[in-house]
C-alpha cells in the first residue's frame, strides 16, 4: 500500500531558528501533498495544499513567508518554520494521494517544540 | 456551525463491547467518506473509506452512510484495548481537500 514517511518525527529548536520537515512518498509519485497542523486533543487543520513545480496554496490565516513549503520533486514536499517561536510548537502531518485514488494517506506526524 | 460535527468524548467502554461513533455534516456535496484511526502523538491511519450512501464491512469494522440524513457511523465489534485511540471521520466532495471531525476520544478498558 502507499506508505508516507515523515522525518524528522520529533525536533527541539531555539526560538529564532528555522526548522525543516520533510515529506516523501515512498512507493508512489505525488503531485499534490498537504500539510496539516494538530494541537492537542484536537483535529487536524489544513495548513496548506504542496503543488509540484508550483507554488503552494494556503489556508486563509496561514503565514505563507513562516510556513515556506517546496515541492520539488514528484515524491518529496518540504515544511520549513521559519524564525521559530515557542507558539509554532505543534504536531505536523503530511498526506499525500495516489493519483486516480481518492483516499489520502498520512504520515506518521513531526513534533515540533520551539524553546 | 461547523460542517462537519463529532462528538470529542471521551468515550469509555469495556472490552468486548459493541462501539459507535458518528458524526453528522452539513455539506450535501460531499461523497467520499473516511474513517482514520489516530494512536497518540502519529499520525492518522485510514480504518475504512466509503463513497456515497450505505454500509462497508472491514473485519470488525463497519462503516454506514447516511447521505439522506448527513449522518455517518463506524462501528467496532468486540472491542479491544488495542482500539484505544482518537478516531476521525473525513470526508470531502471530490478534490483532495478533507474536512476533519474533531476526532473522538476512545478508551477500551480490559
Amino acid at each position: 500500500g502507499a506508505v508516507v514517511s515523515q522525518h524528522p518525527s520529533w525536533v527541539i529548536c531555539k526560538s529564532g531558528t528555522s526548522v525543516k520537515i520533510e515529506c516523501r512518498s515512498l512507493d508512489f509519485q505525488a503531485t499534490t501533498m498537504f500539510w496539516y497542523r494538530q494541537f492537542p486533543k484536537q483535529s487536524l487543520m489544513l495548513m496548506a495544499t504542496s503543488n509540484e513545480g508550483s507554488k503552494a496554496t494556503y489556508e486563509q490565516g496561514v503565514e505563507k513567508d513562516k510556513f515556506l513549503i517546496n515541492h520539488a520533486s514528484l515524491t518529496l514536499s518540504t515544511l520549513t518554520v521559519t524564525s521559530a517561536h515557542p507558539e509554532d510548537s505543534s504536531f505536523y502531518i503530511c498526506s499525500a494521494g495516489q493519483s486516480g485514488a481518492n483516499v489520502l494517506t498520512f504520515g506518521a506526524g513531526s513534533r515540533l517544540t520551539v524553546l | 456551525q461547523k460542517e462537519v460535527e463529532q462528538d470529542p468524548g471521551p468515550l469509555s467502554v469495556p472490552e468486548g463491547a459493541i462501539v459507535s461513533l458518528n458524526c453528522t455534516y452539513s455539506n450535501s456535496a460531499f461523497q467520499y467518506f473516511m474513517w482514520y484511526r489516530q494512536y497518540s502523538r502519529k499520525g492518522p491511519e485510514l480504518l475504512m473509506y466509503t463513497y456515497s450512501s450505505g454500509n462497508k464491512e472491514d473485519g470488525r469494522f463497519t462503516a454506514q452512510v447516511d447521505k439522506s440524513s448527513k449522518y455517518i457511523s463506524l462501528f467496532i465489534r468486540d472491542s479491544q484495548p488495542s482500539d484505544s485511540a482518537t478516531y476521525l471521520c473525513a470526508m470531502f466532495s471530490g478534490t483532495y481537500k478533507y474536512i476533519f471531525g474533531t476526532g473522538t476520544r476512545l478508551k477500551v478498558l480490559a
